[in-house]
């Protein structure tokens, strides 16, 4: 049971370039979400998804796009990377909406030159 | 505006002592609070949950408190360890909807021999 995984781990990116960073949890979990950490700054909400076949902007939305790509995988795409897009990225899952404790995969720290 | 702020930014303690983190929000309708520990380079961790209904909750080492009332929020981490060394990070759930969560930036402790 390896819970919320991410990949890459690294990735360096020339400013327009295009990437999707990758999710998968192994939970059977309905729900899913992408965030964003900054230093000096709490995790903030890009896109969720709360089932299957359901996505939602979050408070940071701008410049990226999301795909529930089935239950397990929620996969976060940059299509135009910017330098303000340098950051960690946390994907996240929990059993439903609501209250329901998320989890969270180990990161991929992007970096935007 | 929902808000979470987390005191001190950093903290520094030798092995074998206590200490008390602080959390103050500003969150409405409030849901539940908890507080996740993030090692360096890994994903945060829950480590409590509660509710406006309860005032303590302990997990091993770390007793949280809160006090609904004046809407703050405190972690004491008992007889610490070097593997305490983390980030400490006080979130809110606003209540209703897609679990949305606000996070604080978190505490830096670092626990030396």
């Amino acid at each position: 049971n390896a819970g919320v995984t991410q990949t890459p781990k690294f990735q360096v990116l020339k400013t327009g370039q295009s990437m999707t960073l990758q999710c998968a949890q192994d939970m059977n979990h309905n729900s899913m979400y992408w965030y964003r950490q900054d230093p000096g700054m709490g995790l903030r909400l890009i896109y969720y998804s709360a089932s299957e076949g359901t996505t939602d902007k979050g408070e940071v939305p701008n410049g990226y796009n999301v795909s529930r790509l089935n239950k397990r995988e929620f996969s976060l795409r940059l299509e135009s990377a910017a330098p303000s897009q340098t950051s960690v990225y946390f994907c996240a899952s929990s059993k439903q909406t609501g209250r329901d404790t998320q989890y969270f995969g180990p990161g991929t720290r992007l970096t935007v030159l | 505006k929902n808000q979470v702020e987390q005191s001190p930014q950093s903290l520094i303690i030798l092995e074998g002592k206590n200490c008390t983190l602080q959390c103050n929000y500003t969150v409405s309708p409030f849901s539940n609070l908890r507080w996740y520990k993030q090692d360096t380079g890994r994903g945060p961790v829950s480590l409590t949950i509660m509710t406006f209904s309860e005032n303590t909750k302990s997990n091993g080492r770390y007793t949280a408190t809160l006090d609904a009332d004046t809407k703050q929020s405190s972690l004491h981490i008992t007889a610490s360890q070097l593997s305490d060394s983390a980030s400490y990070i006080c979130v809110v759930n606003v209540a209703g909807g897609y679990n949305k969560l606000i996070f604080g930036a978190g505490t830096r402790l670092a626990v030396h021999p």
